[in-house]
């Protein structure tokens, strides 16, 4: 079946800190992944996707690049700030499926 | 265009009474999906809704849980006789064309 694998949190960073947010994954298919991003108060919003093989997504300077041979989809960030502090979901979705299938979620917790 | 909505942002009810939840989706998204979020949990499924075909119905909890999509755009979660377990956070999400979902931002329910 389809799962999502991310890594367990909280992670503590202080501000300027590089940030990796592992995620691994199993699929039927060719999936496109996702990460969404939760700020406190707030519903997911979609971060970043990619839909094939080597495929990098990026956007507000982070990114994850789709790695068919290791079936992963590492969130990465070159330098984090306060305002980056939430709660971040690795997805996919199979072609053609209806669910996306989400991981557990990694809160991650920024300090100034 | 304006966004997922869902209506109250707050709920608190008494334990055994009924709730409704609305969502209103993005217009012309044809996919519609509920998902509850319980504190410091990650996402879980609840039921998804795809034009005129039948609900998948595959994630409700109970059968205290129902849902409802009137003329493809609106939608109504009912929780009856509810329970203490059943606070959470419920979040609605509609998709277009893509795998990508969008997301309100959530009804928060406190049964007491």
């Amino acid at each position: 079946g389809n799962s999502v694998t991310q890594m367990e949190g909280p992670v503590t960073l202080s501000e300027e800190a590089f940030l990796t947010i592992n995620c691994t994954y199993t699929a039927t298919g060719y999936p496109s992944l996702f990460w969404y991003v939760q700020y406190p108060g707030e519903g997911l919003q979609l971060l970043l996707k990619a839909t094939k093989a080597d495929d990098k997504g990026s956007n507000k300077g982070f990114e994850a690049t789709y790695r068919k041979e290791t079936t992963s989809f590492h969130l990465e960030k070159g330098s984090v700030q306060v305002s980056d502090s939430a709660v971040y979901f690795c997805a996919l979705s199979v072609a053609g499926g209806f669910k996306t299938i989400f991981g557990a979620g990694t809160r991650l917790f920024v300090k100034a | 265009g304006a966004g997922v909505s869902q209506s109250p942002s707050n709920k608190v009810t008494e334990k055994g009474k009924d709730v409704e939840l609305r969502c209103d989706p993005i217009s012309g998204h044809t996919a519609l999906y509920w998902y509850r979020q319980s504190l410091g949990q990650g996402l879980e499924f609840l039921i998804y809704f795809q034009g005129n075909s039948a609900p998948d119905k595959s994630g409700l909890p109970s059968d205290r849980f129902s849902a409802e999509r009137t003329g493809g755009s609106v939608s109504t979660l009912t929780i009856q006789r509810t329970q203490q377990e059943d606070s959470a956070v419920y979040l609605c999400a509609s998709r277009g064309r893509s795998n990508e979902q969008f997301f309100g931002p959530g009804t928060r329910l406190t049964v007491l």
